[in-house]
């Protein structure tokens, strides 16, 4: 069966610190990868999604990248961080089929709070 | 992205009661749609999709219903129970694209 492993649950860091947040695959190959933010009582933001290595696409401007060194893994990195980087960070990924997409299935989340 | 909205940011049901959760989207090419639950603290879990070749689709416990000329989308619980308490989201998607663009969800609570 398929899981999805993100690290850390929580994580606390100045203003100005770099961030590295992993997100790992196991169980299929070539899925599409997403990163979403979730601000407190709020909805999912749609940062990253990735369609294979290498392949990036950002769907708002912000102070953070991502990266697909492997076909399982995805980051989401940042050089410097904002206040308003903090919130609760989501890695999904999804399966494709015959109908693009199937499936969208989420990690447990990482906690962000920057000081 | 696209709008995709919930009527309604909170809901209280009695246990036992059954529950509707309503979603509006406003892209007429999403074709593919999702339902989530996530609890306090922890990632979205999946609980039921529908295709846009269908207008209704059940699981255990749980229903989805899809109006696409309307554009609408809901959540039928049945039998509520405290452990459905979690806020719950209505996710979609275009036939042609990658991209799953979330509403900002609904509080169901459950009173004993």
């Amino acid at each position: 069966s398929q899981t999805i492993h993100q690290w850390p649950a929580t994580l606390v860091q100045p203003v100005g610190s770099p961030l590295s947040l992993e997100c790992t695959v196991e169980g299929t190959s070539n899925p599409n990868l997403y990163w979403y933010r979730q601000a407190a009582g709020r909805g999912l933001q749609l940062l990253f999604y990735s369609v294979g290595i290498g392949q990036i696409s950002s769907e708002v401007p912000q102070n953070l990248s991502a990266s697909r060194p492997q076909d399982r893994q995805f980051i989401l990195s940042s050089k410097k961080l904002l206040l308003s980087d903090s919130g609760f960070y989501l890695c999904a990924w999804s399966e494709v089929g015959m109908w693009t997409n199937e499936k969208l299935f989420f990690g447990s989340g990482t906690q962000l709070s920057v000081l | 992205g696209e709008s995709v909205g919930l009527h309604l940011p909170t809901l209280s049901v009695q246990e036992g009661d059954n529950s509707i959760i309503n979603c509006a989207y406003s892209n007429s090419a999403s074709d593919y749609f999702i339902w989530y639950k996530q609890e306090s603290g922890k990632g979205p879990q999946f609980i039921i999709d529908i295709r846009s070749n269908m207008d209704k689709r059940q699981g255990q416990r749980v229903t989805v219903l899809l109006n696409k000329t309307v554009k609408h989308l809901s959540l039928q619980i049945a039998a509520t129970q405290p452990g459905d308490s979690a806020v719950y989201f209505c996710a979609e998607n275009e036939i042609t694209g990658n991209q799953f663009y979330f509403g900002t969800g609904t509080s169901l609570t459950v009173i004993p």
